[in-house]
Parts: structure tokens; sequence; C-alpha cells
């Protein structure tokens, strides 16, 4: 099955730095997305890449994708303590009837201190 | 900016319990899902739905559950006889339709079985 596996688990940097965070899958894949998840929160959509895109910018984020080594790097630039929170990478899976569902790995814990 | 909603965000209830947790998606979206997430692990697909019928289920999705969308705005996850094991964050998701993969997560509901 498709699974994004992120590293590192936990990335602790001060405000101002740029976080780099990795996510590693194990099929092709059509797209994937970066989520973010505040503590005890739900899922937000971050960006989307399509398989045929290497890099997506969206305002201090980045994306890349290298389809031949299966992974994808998200980029926080200049971080704020706003953006502590989880990170995930989530792959699609379709269903028939055009559904889908995502599957996602175990995230990066980012802790930006102010 | 319209947004998944879900009741209630904390549910306590006793092994063996009738639990149903409530979901209001996106007016406009088609397709409908749920999600679990178990403290510590990774967020899990349970099931799909679109057009009143259940489009795709995983394995944990078994006959202990079902979902329902009694109206035109609800959608809900009934547990029929609770196990400690399905103590969890439940997210409800939706999405646009055919080939719009963003999913939009509401902020989930714990459910706690004693």
């Amino acid at each position: 099955s498709q699974q994004g596996e992120e590293d590192p688990q936990a990335l602790s940097i001060q405000e101002g730095e740029n976080a780099t965070m990795n996510c590693s899958y194990k099929t092709s894949i059509n797209n994937l997305q970066w989520y973010r998840q505040n503590s005890g929160r739900g899922l937000v959509h971050l960006i989307l890449i399509r398989s045929n895109e290497r890099e997506k910018h969206s305002g201090r984020l980045r994306v890349t994708l290298d389809t031949s080594k299966k992974s994808s790097s998200l980029l926080i630039t200049a971080s704020r303590a706003a953006d502590t929170a989880s990170y995930f990478c989530a792959t699609v899976l379709r269903h028939r009837a055009g559904s889908y569902q995502l599957t996602f790995g175990k995230g990066t814990k980012l802790s930006v201190i102010p | 900016e319209p947004e998944v909603t879900q009741t209630p965000s904390h549910q306590v209830t006793q092994m063996g319990q009738e639990v149903i947790l409530r979901c209001v998606p996106i007016s406009n979206h088609l397709y409908f899902y749920w999600y679990r997430q178990i403290l510590g692990q990774k967020v899990e697909f349970l099931v799909s739905f679109y057009n009143n019928e259940i489009s795709e289920k995983s394995e944990i999705f078994d006959d202990q559950f079902s979902v329902e969308r009694p109206d035109g705005s609800n959608f809900t996850l009934k547990i029929r006889s609770t196990k400690l094991e399905d103590s969890a964050m439940y997210f409800c998701a939706s999405s646009e339709g055919p080939r719009v993969y963003e999913q939009y997560f509401g902020p989930g509901t714990r459910l706690t079985v004693t």
C-alpha cells in the first residue's frame, strides 16, 4: 500500500530559521499532499503537488517531489511560533466512483521557539 | 470560509455502548470520509461515502461501524458496541468531487471508551 513516512519525527528550531521535513513513499502516485495538524485539532490541507511537478510554492512553503526516489520535502521558510504543529504527507489511493483515501505518515512534530 | 463541523468534540462512553458521531460536511461537497487517529499513531482511513452509499471501506470498518447521511447536511458514524480499542480521535472530511484531491477535515471528536 502507499505510505508516506516523514522524517525527522521531531524538529525544534528558532523562530526565523527554515524547517525542512522529508517524506518517502512506496508506490507510484498521482499526487502527494502535505497537511498540518495543530495539537488536538483537525488536519488542514497545505499544498498538493502532482506527479508531473518537481517543485511548488505557496507563500512561505516550498514543496519538492522526486518521483524517481519516491520522496518529497516540505520547506517552511522564516518560521514563526505559529508554525508549531505536526506536519503530515499524504498519498492518494483512488477508489471507484471517484472517491479516494488519503494515506498518512506518522508526521513530523515541529516546534518553533520564539 | 466554509468548514466541516463535528459534534460532540469529546464523547465518553462505556464499553458495549453505542455512539453516534456527527459531522456536517461543506455544503457543495459530494464525497465524505471518516478517519481515525489513535493517540500517537497515524491517521487511518475508515470509509468513504458518495451518492448515498459507501464507496470504499478499510479493514478497520467492520460490522460494528456504519455510516449514514440522514438528511441533506449531516453525515454520521455509528459504532454499535464500543470497545476499549475504539478510543481515538475521529475525523470527518469532505471533498468537492472527482479529481479534486484536497480533503477538508473537521476538528475531530475525541472518543474515550471506558
